[in-house]
This record gives structure tokens, sequence and C-alpha cells, in this order.
């Protein structure tokens, strides 16, 4: 029940092109969802996070998604470029247990 | 940037041996998490600090310890270390106790033979 099941595991698509990454959750306790992207031989940087009390959230080219019935949400990359090839990861966190459970990442790779 | 400092940013160890981890927090975060990333997955939480005190630990053995200071900066301690505990570890500062945004720091990658 704590997990987060994340999914493409890969993911390649062309500049311009819109990539969409999923996360599942299956503890309604989860109020906070935030995604990191990550290069490699560095630390996960905060991209965007979301509240269950609204269905989208933008900021800049990333957009997250989040369908509370359901019990998921979703990244997308608009016009995605080549500087944007990174491994992203979901995350949630439930208040008061004073940690985030990760998804497995997703590697994504965009074509010049 | 988040102003999250970790050193070393490289060490091999070998099995059995001790290592400890140093973290500096961001500028007025008083809570400091640990996590253990493993090659191709997510990061694991540790554990957490807040007023120098422990305050929730993942599924990780007792020899996994750590300290905060005054200055909220932190320590991971490891003993015994065993091969699997090949990882990149990632301290993460945040203001609330709760940690509804953490700032990751670069890590540091820790390899035992």
């Amino acid at each position: 029940q704590q997990q987060v099941k994340q999914s493409p595991q890969s993911l390649i698509v062309q500049k311009g092109g819109i990539p969409i990454i999923n996360c599942a959750y299956e503890n309604t306790a989860f109020d906070y969802f935030p995604w990191y992207q990550q290069f490699p031989g560095k630390g996960p940087a905060l991209l965007i996070a979301i509240r269950p009390d609204v269905s989208e959230k933008k900021e800049g080219r990333f957009t997250i998604s989040f369908n509370k019935s359901a019990k998921q949400f979703s990244l997308h990359i608009m016009d995605s470029q080549p500087g944007d090839s990174a491994t992203y990861f979901c995350a949630a966190s439930t208040p008061g247990t004073y940690k985030y459970i990760f998804g497995t990442g997703t590697r994504l790779k965009v074509l010049a | 940037e988040t102003g999250v400092t970790q050193s070393p940013t490289h060490l091999i160890k070998t099995r059995g041996q001790q290592v400890t981890l140093r973290c500096s927090s961001q500028s007025g975060h008083n809570t400091v998490s640990w996590y253990q990333q493993a090659l191709g997955q997510g990061p694991q939480f540790i554990f957490q600090y807040y007023r120098e005190e422990e305050n929730g630990r993942g599924n990780f053995p007792p020899r996994f310890s750590g300290l905060q200071f005054p200055n909220y900066s932190s320590e991971l301690n490891v003993n015994a270390l065993e091969l699997d505990d090949s990882a990149l570890y990632l301290c993460a500062s945040s203001l609330a106790l709760r940690g509804d945004t953490i700032y990751f720091g670069e890590g540091s990658w820790l390899t035992v033979v």
C-alpha cells in the first residue's frame, strides 16, 4: 500500500514531442505529490508538485495532471528538448510520516 | 543549486569498515532526511532528523545511524559495511517537520568492495 508505481521505465521522443510519465498509488492518505528530475551523477531536483485538491498544475513546460478517484497522476513535458533527457521520479508523502515514497524512475531520452 | 552540500562526493570502502557521510542543509532549514539510491532505483528513505532527534525511520537496520547538530548539519554513519550498501546517499533538507518540499544535495557515492 506504500508503493508508488511508475511507468514507463524508459521513453524516447523526438524533439518537440510531449512525453507523458504516469504514476499510481494505493494509499489515500498521501497528500503531496512531487516530481523530481535527475541527471547522471547528480542529486534529484524538484520540478513541480501537486496536492489532491487540484486536478492540474502547470509550471513552464511541465504539467502535472491528477486524478484523485483513479489514484493516478502524470507528468507531461511540453515541447520537449534534448536537454530534458534525464531520469524522472514521481513521489508521494503522507502527513506525519516524514518520508517520501519514490517511484522507480523513468529514463527519458529526447532526440534532436 | 539547492544549497544542500554533501561530502565526500565519492569514496571506496572495504566490507566490514565504517563510513561517515556529512551534510550541510540549506540555510534556514531545520529538518534533514537521508535517502539511499541504488543504481537504477528510486531513493529509499533512511531516516529524518529534526531538532537533533531522529524523527522517523525507514526499513534500514540499526547499523545505519545519524546525528544532527545544533547548526542543523547532519551525519550519516554506516557500520559493518556490506557490498549491498554500495549506492548514492542523498541528504535532503526542508523547513517544516513534515518536509512537504525537500531539497536534495548532489549525494555521496559509496562503493563497498
